[in-house]
């Protein structure tokens, strides 16, 4: 079954840059794009970006640019994203969530990242 | 705000019918993906369009749209139905993802 395992939490101090690891199994890792989402605390889902295995291309939401980085290691079926210049606004749960081809949502999630910007 | 809106709060009384709806201009030209989250749980996909259900997910809950407005009707509601839901589908440009704010729904 598709199954995306995420990395533990975090604690990160201002300024800082953080990365986010999830591992998938289950499916064609180079066959379906991947979203990252994250939740600040008691708020909505915001989506951050989608990034493909295949061609290592990405899109941003223009809120990340430049701050923000979608990777892979196509040896272990892992995606990353690295933030970079950290906040406290950047406190946030992470999520990772496989593109559904078909209807271009996401369909499968990972189960979280909790990373934690304080100093 | 979000490009998608939606009330963020809704009730129904246990056993009966509730629409949760998501509207916004590019929901004219895409459709919209809906996701249920429980308290410390990661977002579960419940429906896509016009009522396209994932696996597993129970046929209590349906799918519709129209113009600008994309629906999630949950009929029969049971105490397990209590959580957030939240739209997704495609900003005005067509380019980037989108979310809507949210509905708590809350089961009487």
């Amino acid at each position: 079954q598709v199954l995306l395992v995420q990395s533990g939490a975090e604690v990160k101090k201002p300024g800082a840059s953080v990365k986010v690891s999830c591992k998938t199994s289950g499916y064609s890792f180079t066959s379906y794009q991947m979203h990252w989402v994250r939740q600040a605390p008691g708020q909505g889902l915001e989506w951050m970006g989608i990034f493909n295995p295949s061609g290592d291309t990405t899109t941003y939401a223009q809120k990340f640019l430049g701050r923000v980085s979608m990777t892979r290691d196509t040896s272990t079926n892992t995606v990353f994203l690295e933030v970079s210049g950290l906040t406290s606004e950047d406190t946030a749960m992470y999520f990772c969530a496989k593109d559904d081809v078909l209807t271009g949502a996401p369909d499968y999630w990972g189960q979280g990242t909790l990373i934690i910007v304080s100093s | 705000s979000s490009e998608l809106a939606q009330d963020p709060t809704v009730s129904v009384t246990l056993g009966q019918t509730v629409r949760i709806t998501c509207q916004g201009d590019s929901l004219r030209s895409h459709d919209a993906s809906w996701y249920q989250q429980k308290p410390g749980q990661a977002p579960v996909f419940v429906m896509y369009g016009k009522n396209i259900r994932p696996p597993g997910i129970s046929d209590r809950f349906s799918g519709s749209s129209s113009g600008n407005t994309a629906s999630l009707t949950i009929t029969g509601a049971q105490a397990e139905d209590e959580a957030d839901y939240y739209c997704h589908s495609r900003d005005s440009s067509g380019h980037y993802g989108v979310f809507g704010g949210g509905t708590k729904l809350t089961v009487l």
